[in-house]
């Protein structure tokens, strides 16, 4: 069964810091993994989806990489902003259209 | 991409009745899905919705506390049955599109009293 963990759960970091976001996942044999942002009672805004045959995606300050056969993906957010705050999940695609998850880190970004 | 609008945004609802979402998009798709989303917690997928075909439901969902509809390519309908306080969520649908990316709508928050 696909279990998809992110690390940290949480994280408070001043405005222009670089910052990585973690998310493993224990099954290696997956489609595809997405990355969404979540506002405060909002839904989910696309942010990168890495197909399984690609290593990294890049998309302005954001950039995702990821490594399936360690189960892991990154997400890098470069020179932070208050309006980064949110909620960050990844999301890995075990079967057709299947999404399985993580549980989320909760960003703040301090002006 | 695609653009997926929910109805309601909110509502507040009393213990026993039920209530329907709806899910709209702009585009014609062959898979929709319903999620929830409860409290402090991420999403949990209930059933995938193709059009012209029953929904398949994940373990622990059931057709008759959530039934779905999809009577075309561009709609469908949740209802959260029976409710209780422990069904107060955000329920969410999300479509496939091109094979892998999914696309969210602005959720539904529920809130069982």
């Amino acid at each position: 069964k696909q279990e998809v963990t992110q690390i940290p759960a949480a994280l408070s970091v001043p405005e222009g810091e670089n910052l990585v976001l973690n998310c493993s996942f224990t099954d290696s044999a997956i489609y595809n993994l997405q990355w969404f942002r979540q506002d405060p009672g909002k839904g989910l805004t696309s942010l990168l989806l890495i197909q399984s045959s690609q290593r990294e995606q890049t998309s302005g300050r954001l950039n995702a990489s990821l490594d399936k056969s360690s189960g892991r993906s990154t997400l890098y957010i470069a020179a932070s902003q208050p309006g980064d705050s949110a909620t960050y999940l990844c999301a890995v695609q075990s079967g057709t259209y299947k999404y399985i998850f993580g549980t989320g880190t909760r960003l703040k970004v301090l002006a | 991409s695609a653009v997926i609008s929910q109805k309601p945004s909110r509502d507040i609802c009393q213990r026993g009745t039920s209530l329907t979402i709806q899910c709209q998009v702009d585009s014609q798709v062959t898979m929709m899905f319903w999620y929830r989303q409860q409290p402090g917690q991420s999403l949990t997928l209930i059933a995938t919705a193709n059009q012209g075909s029953e929904a398949t439901y994940e373990s622990g969902f059931v057709i008759d506390k959530f039934p779905i509809s999809r009577p075309n390519l561009t709609f469908s309908t949740l209802t959260v049955s029976n409710m209780s306080p422990e069904d107060s969520s955000i329920y969410l649908c999300s479509v496939g599109v091109g094979g892998n990316e999914q696309y969210f709508g602005p959720g539904t928050r529920l809130t069982v009293t």
